[in-house]
């Protein structure tokens, strides 16, 4: 059963607009939440993330929102430039039998933006 | 560039086989981690080492092993090699024990092909 799920496995969008990236998940004890960024034939490299204990992040053109109560996060982008397409994968990091905090990631969602 | 080397990069072998993955950290990382990326799926993580010695299993097979060296470089063993197998692996670094806010830093992978 997945306990991060990106519902979205693409979006594409105009240069120049919102991408609006979404995450949910089901493990209420997730204690961090991030956001990596993969272009082909790279490895994911970390892009933003959040605390369970915040509800808002930002860096620059990235913000990452955080609703507990929904399970739900989502990562947004503005203005959205042709060289943010890439696959976005969320990640949630929780202790779970004996770990030590290691990384469950969704399916990424494929970002294009538009010229 | 993460400063994560992973050797090789491209791989092709036959069912039955066994191969050997390596991964150098980035320089004064304890923490290595292996990951596994099937088509369509997110990453799958699949064990931990910190400063040689395990520390968490995820879901990694029994055919499959790792060990962390003293030089903290690290190597996944994958034997008795089914079509299934065929997949990204993706070793990452920390300088924690734990994933911290940022995550860890991911080598390009080795794409694995079992024919």
């Amino acid at each position: 059963d997945q306990q991060v799920k990106q519902n979205s496995p693409s979006l594409s969008v105009q240069e120049g607009r919102i991408s609006i990236l979404n995450c949910d998940y089901t493990n209420s004890m997730f204690d961090y939440f991030l956001w990596y960024k993969k272009y082909p034939a790279e490895g994911p490299t970390f892009l933003i993330s959040i605390s369970s204990i915040k509800d808002k992040n930002e860096d620059g053109r990235f913000t990452v929102f955080l609703n507990k109560s929904a399970k739900h996060l989502s990562l947004h982008i503005v203005p959205s430039q042709p060289g943010d397409s890439a696959v976005y994968f969320c990640a949630a990091r929780g202790a779970m039998g004996g770990s030590q905090g290691n990384l469950i990631f969704g399916k990424g969602t494929k970002l294009s933006v538009k010229p | 560039d993460s400063g994560v080397t992973q050797t090789p990069k491209h791989l092709i072998t036959a069912t039955g086989q066994r191969v050997t993955l390596r991964c150098s950290p980035r320089s004064g990382d304890l923490s290595v981690y292996w990951y596994q990326q099937s088509l369509d799926q997110g990453l799958q993580f699949l064990i931990q080492y910190y400063n040689g010695e395990e520390r968490a299993k995820g879901n990694i097979l029994e055919r499959f092993s790792a060990q962390q060296f003293p030089d903290l470089h690290s190597e996944l063993n994958l034997s008795s090699l089914e079509l299934g197998d065929s997949a990204l692996y993706f070793c990452a670094s920390s300088t924690l024990e734990g994933q911290g806010g940022a995550g860890a830093f991911f080598g390009q992978g080795t794409r694995l092909t079992v024919v």
